[in-house]
């Protein structure tokens, strides 16, 4: 069965850090494009990063560049987003999620998402 | 910011139909063939549920279809059931620096 299940998820203060992990299965992970979208309390979905099958192109929404990172270890069929300086706007679920078609202009990422994960839910508090 | 609108919500009666709108005011959208459809229950993980305008993923109903005309995406649920009340999304290529459409609520009465 294929599958993603996020972890990490938490209550945090602003300005700390949090690290999210992705676990997947039943997939051949490192011939897939990779995605982290969040959906922030009564909002919609929101992309916030994509990552190459080999980890060498990254791309972020502008509201967490330069404070969240994403990386993915292949070898443990894993996909991460480290967030650092977190504000209380990151309140969100997050969801690990697999994509089907990238398609990247001018920084942004519009993935078709195949495959999601349930969620991680982050809470900064303030 | 999402450059795809959404009504806010959208009902119907089951075995009724129902249909969803996406609107982008960019040219980009109205060129650009991959337009997706998720639906949420809340606390679980999305679905995508139509790809590249009119395509169903393996085991989604045929009662949900898309289509596309210039700047607009649709979604249609046609026999609504009890279960399709949920949150639905489209996603595209529109300019925006979010791919994902604002949401819109299906109530099934």
């Amino acid at each position: 069965e294929v599958q993603l299940v996020e972890s990490g998820g938490g209550l945090v203060q602003r300005g700390g850090s949090l690290r999210l992990s992705c676990e997947s299965s039943g997939f051949t992970f490192n011939i897939y494009w990779m995605s982290w979208v969040r959906q922030a309390p009564g909002k919609g979905l929101e992309w916030v990063a994509n990552i190459k099958q080999d980890g060498s192109d990254k791309y972020y929404v502008d509201s967490v560049k330069g404070r969240f990172t994403v990386s993915r270890d292949n070898g443990e069929n894993s996909l991460y987003l480290q967030m650092n300086s977190l504000r209380a706007e990151d309140t969100a679920e997050y969801y690990c999620a697999r994509v089907a078609h990238n398609h990247c202009i001018n920084g942004v990422c519009y993935p078709i998402v195949d495959v999601w994960g349930q969620g991680t839910t982050v809470t900064v508090s303030s | 910011q999402s450059a795809l609108t959404q009504p806010p919500s959208a009902s119907g009666s089951p075995g009724q139909s129902v249909t969803i709108t996406c609107t982008g005011t960019s040219s980009d959208f109205g060129g650009y063939n991959y337009v997706s459809w998720y639906q949420h229950h809340p606390g679980k993980a999305p679905k995508l549920i139509i790809y590249e305008v009119t395509k169903r993923p393996s085991g989604v109903p045929d009662r949900f279809s898309g289509s596309k005309s210039g700047n607009t995406a649709s979604l249609t649920v046609s026999g609504l059931q009890a279960e399709d009340e949920a949150d639905y999304y489209c996603s595209s290529y529109a300019g925006g620096t979010n791919p994902f459409g604002t949401g819109t609520k299906v109530t099934v009465l």
